[in-house]
């Protein structure tokens, strides 16, 4: 299973645009990198998933470049609610089986 | 739609006594599921996860068990707690198809004193 790394924290200030970059350099093949959001005492949640370039959705865009050895999720114009903390796990393309969190980078929004 | 249902959402047990967590899905059939651990301001440690009924890998040697008696119930117990394994406990299932995400339960928070 390919490692995460990201950085273990983030200061932002409310209307910014956040970029939280995460290192998975023995990237295989199949594998997808995917981003969750956790609050305080609640289950992460699913953020956005890529395999390269850009996808975007309503909520980030997820930048991968062609070696696929980073990714970047970018939260445009972040709000305090976005205070969370946001895992990247690169997920194997096999429909399941283990699947392993990082540490996280914990982002915090001040106003 | 699917559903996932975990509880109790808050539990304090003495040292020593034992544990029974489960956990349901609703609206699938055949999910893998999970169990996860999170200590205080920490990340989320995979304790178990099942691909099927009665089939169970454990990722972290322990005190802690899961079983799986039927296709979506996942259960985590003890025999006899310790105060480590105080923590958030968090179940998750997710499909079978590729690119499948996890969804996550509410949630369990433990304390053993």
């Amino acid at each position: 299973l390919a490692k995460t790394t990201q950085p273990i924290s983030m200061d932002s200030y409310e209307g910014q645009e956040v970029n939280i970059t995460c290192s998975h350099n023995n990237i295989a093949t199949n594998d997808y990198i995917t981003w969750y959001q956790q609050f305080p005492s609640q289950g992460p949640r699913f953020i956005i998933q890529g395999y390269k370039t850009k996808v975007t959705n309503e909520v980030a865009s997820l930048f991968i470049p062609a070696d696929r050895k980073s990714s970047t999720l970018s939260l445009p114009r972040v709000s305090l609610s976005d205070t969370a903390v946001y895992y990247c796990l690169v997920v194997l393309n096999t429909g399941g089986f283990k699947t392993i969190f990082g540490a996280g980078t914990r982002l915090f929004v001040k106003a | 739609s699917q559903t996932i249902h975990q509880w109790p959402a808050t539990l304090v047990q003495p040292v020593g006594s034992p544990l029974s967590l489960e956990c349901t899905v609703e609206g699938t059939s055949n999910p893998n599921l999970y169990w996860y651990r999170q200590a205080a301001g920490r990340g989320l440690q995979l304790l178990f996860y099942s691909v099927g009924i009665g089939q169970i890998s454990s990722e972290v040697p322990q005190n802690l068990s899961a079983s799986r008696p039927q296709d979506r119930q996942f259960i985590l117990s003890s025999k006899k707690l310790l105060l480590s394994d105080s923590g958030f406990y968090l179940c998750a299932w997710r499909g079978r198809g590729n690119n499948e995400k996890l969804f996550f339960g509410s949630g369990t928070q433990l304390s053993v004193l």
